[in-house]
C-alpha cells in the first residue's frame, strides 16, 4: 500500500486566496483526520470523520476552514480566505475502525502550507 | 478530561548511550498511551502503544516504555542510541474507544557522535 497520500506537499499562496488540500486514506480506513503543526501550537487535531461523516470538528479554527469527505478515498480540507496565521503543516492520517482499543494512526507526509 | 506532558522539550545524548523521554500522562480512565516519532520533514510514525495488556512495551527501533500507574508515567527508553534515532518524539494519549489522539508538545533528540 502507498500509504496516505497528501497533495500537494508544498504550497505557497497570498493572503486572502483560497487553498484546498486533498487527502487520500488507506484504502480500508474508516477514519480519517486532519492535523495542524505549528512551533507554538505543537499538533491540533482539526477534524476528524468516521465512514465518510464528520465526527468532531471542535478544533476547527473558525468558519475560514472547512473540510469534506464526499467518499471513502478522499477528503479536502480548505481555508477561505487564508492569512498568515494559517501557515503551518497540515497532516492527514487515517485509521481502521475503532475496536474497543484504539487503533494506530497512520499519517500522511504533510502538506507545508506558507501565506505571505 | 485527558492530557500528556513531556518533561523536557530537547535531549542530547552520545551515540550508544542510553536514551529516556519522559511522559507523564492525566486521565480520569484507563488510557491508551502511545509514541510516535517524527523525524524531520516527515509524516508521524507510531513507535509503540499501550492499551492495558503488559505494562513493558517493545516497540520499533529497539525502543520499549513501562507503562506505571502509580506515578502516571509513560517513559520511552533505548539502551544505546543511533545517529539515525535524531527526531522529534511525541507522547500521545487517547481514552479506550474513542478515536481522537491528545498530544504531548514533542521531545527533540539529538544524537551526537
Amino acid at each position: 500500500d502507498a500509504g496516505v497520500i497528501q497533495s500537494p506537499r508544498h504550497e505557497v499562496t497570498e493572503m486572502g486566496q483560497e487553498v484546498t488540500l486533498r487527502c487520500k486514506p488507506i484504502s480500508g480506513h474508516n477514519s480519517l483526520f486532519w492535523y495542524r503543526q505549528t512551533m507554538m501550537r505543537g499538533l491540533e487535531l482539526l477534524i476528524y470523520f468516521n465512514n465518510n461523516v464528520p465526527i468532531d470538528d471542535s478544533g476547527m479554527p473558525e468558519d475560514r476552514f472547512s473540510a469534506k469527505m464526499p467518499n471513502a478515498s478522499f477528503s479536502t480540507l480548505k481555508i477561505q480566505p487564508s492569512e498568515p496565521r494559517d501557515s503551518a503543516v497540515y497532516f492527514c492520517a487515517s485509521s481502521l475502525p475503532t475496536s474497543g482499543f484504539h487503533n494506530e494512526q497512520f499519517f500522511g507526509p504533510g502538506t507545508r502550507l506558507t501565506v505571505l | 478530561a485527558q492530557s500528556v506532558t513531556q518533561l523536557d522539550s530537547h535531549v542530547s545524548v552520545s551515540e550508544g548511550t542510553p536514551v529516556l523521554l519522559r511522559c507523564n500522562y492525566s486521565s480520569s480512565y484507563s488510557p491508551s498511551l502511545f509514541w510516535y516519532v517524527q523525524h524531520p520533514n516527515k509524516g508521524l510514525q507510531l513507535l509503540l502503544k499501550y492499551t492495558s495488556a503488559a505494562t513493558l512495551v517493545k516497540g520499533i527501533n529497539g525502543f520499549e516504555a513501562e507503562f506505571k500507574k502509580s506515578e502516571t508515567s509513560f517513559h520511552l527508553t533505548k539502551p544505546s542510541a543511533h545517529m539515525s534515532d535524531a527526531a522529534e518524539y511525541f507522547c500521545v494519549v487517547s481514552l479506550p474507544r474513542d478515536n481522537k489522539l491528545i498530544f504531548g508538545a514533542g521531545t527533540r533528540l539529538a544524537v551526537h557522535p
